[in-house]
Formats: C-alpha cells, sequence, structure tokens
C-alpha cells in the first residue's frame, strides 16, 4: 500500500523558515517524481513545487521559487521542503503527491506573528 | 503558464440528478487532464486521470471527456456522498495547474 506522511508543520513567523518532510513507503520511491501542492485555508488547490525522480530537476511555481526548495533523498524515501522567508501567505495545508494518484494527508503550516 | 478555468464555481443539486463540469485550458494541453474530488478536511481523491479513465475504485457513474482545451466532468444519478468540492488539473507541463474548484451542494 503506498502511503505518503508528511510532518514539519507547525506555526513559524513571518520571515522565518520551515522544513516539511514526506516520507514514502509502498513503492519504489526512487522511480517517481514528486510534488508538493498547498491550499489556504478556505481557497483552492496550489501546485507549488516537483523534483524529479532522480532529484536533478526541480521545478518552481512563480509564488515561491526563490524562497522555497524542493529536494529528496531517495535512500531515506524522503522528499523534502524547505520555505524560506515564510510570509503571512504562506499558510496553507502542504500536500506531497505522487501524483495524480497518490496523496499525503497534509500538513499544517501556520505564518503568524 | 496553462490557466485553468472551471464552470460554474458552485452549483447546487439533488439526489439523482446529472451534473457537468466543465475545465478550459488556456492552450492546449491534449489529453492531460486529471479530476479531483476533496471534501472538507481531507486530501484531494483522484477520480480521472489522462481526460477520460476511471481510477480503480471509483464509482461508474463519474466520467470524463474532452480533450485539447475543453474538458468535461460528468456525475450521473448523484449520490449524497458525492458532495463535494471537484478541482481539474493540466498534467502537461509545469506548473501542474488547477482549476479554481466547483462545490457541489445539496439543493
Amino acid at each position: 500500500e503506498v502511503q505518503l506522511l508528511e510532518s514539519g508543520g507547525g506555526l513559524v513567523q513571518p520571515g522565518g523558515s520551515q522544513r516539511l518532510s514526506c516520507v514514502a513507503s509502498g513503492f519504489a520511491f526512487d522511480g517517481y517524481a514528486m510534488t508538493w501542492v498547498r491550499q489556504s485555508p478556505g481557497k483552492g488547490l496550489e501546485w507549488i513545487s516537483a523534483i524529479s525522480a532522480g532529484g536533478l530537476s526541480a521545478y518552481y511555481a512563480d509564488s515561491v521559487r526563490g524562497r522555497f526548495t524542493i529536494s529528496r533523498d531517495n535512500s531515506k524515501n524522503t522528499l523534502y521542503l524547505q520555505m524560506n522567508s515564510l510570509r503571512t501567505d504562506d499558510t496553507a495545508v502542504y500536500y506531497c503527491a505522487r501524483e495524480p494518484h497518490f496523496w499525503g494527508q497534509g500538513t499544517l503550516v501556520a505564518v503568524s506573528s | 503558464d496553462i490557466q485553468m478555468t472551471q464552470s460554474p464555481s458552485s452549483l447546487s443539486a439533488s439526489v439523482g440528478d446529472r451534473v457537468t463540469i466543465t475545465c478550459r485550458a488556456s492552450q492546449s494541453i491534449r489529453s492531460y487532464l486529471n479530476w479531483y474530488q476533496q471534501k472538507p478536511g481531507k486530501a484531494p481523491k483522484l477520480l480521472i486521470y489522462t481526460a477520460f479513465d476511471l481510477q480503480s475504485g471509483v464509482p461508474s457513474r463519474f466520467s470524463g471527456s474532452g480533450s485539447g482545451t475543453e474538458f468535461t466532468l460528468t456525475i450521473n444519478n448523484l449520490q449524497p456522498e458525492d458532495f463535494a468540492t471537484y478541482y481539474c488539473q493540466q498534467s502537461f507541463s509545469n506548473p501542474r495547474t488547477f482549476g479554481q474548484g466547483t462545490k457541489v451542494e445539496i439543493k
């Protein structure tokens, strides 16, 4: 059974940093591209970043490019999202996904002073 | 970036109704279109991928059609558990943009 388990969410001050992790199981992690998608409270889904299976290629939405960095450790079956220079509008539930079929349950990041 | 526009943004329907949601892409995405269902507090659930392929375990009352720039999600014989928000997403190119969502409410 494919499982994706995010962690690392919490309350962070504006301008601060946070690193999210997503541990994958039930499939050959190093064979799949992975994605982060977020959803602000009461809003729709926003695709924010993806990384190739080997980790050599990364893609970002304009809203996070230059502030967020996606990475992966295939030896640990883990996907990461390093978030810097956080803003209040980054407040959201962050989902990792093996698009389009499998999604984690999400982790909430709240940016507030 | 490819823009995805869903319509309507919300609709009211009754159990047993047929519901149609439309998604338009700002440029051709061939058949690289996914449909998701999301309920409050839950992760999105894949319903349809590559425009018309039904995800395993999804009831056959859900169907997808279209190609290029115009796509449709149809729900036949709407059931109580179908009241939710539905999103389209293009998987043709990065960033893999979503539509703004369609909330299906009980009439």
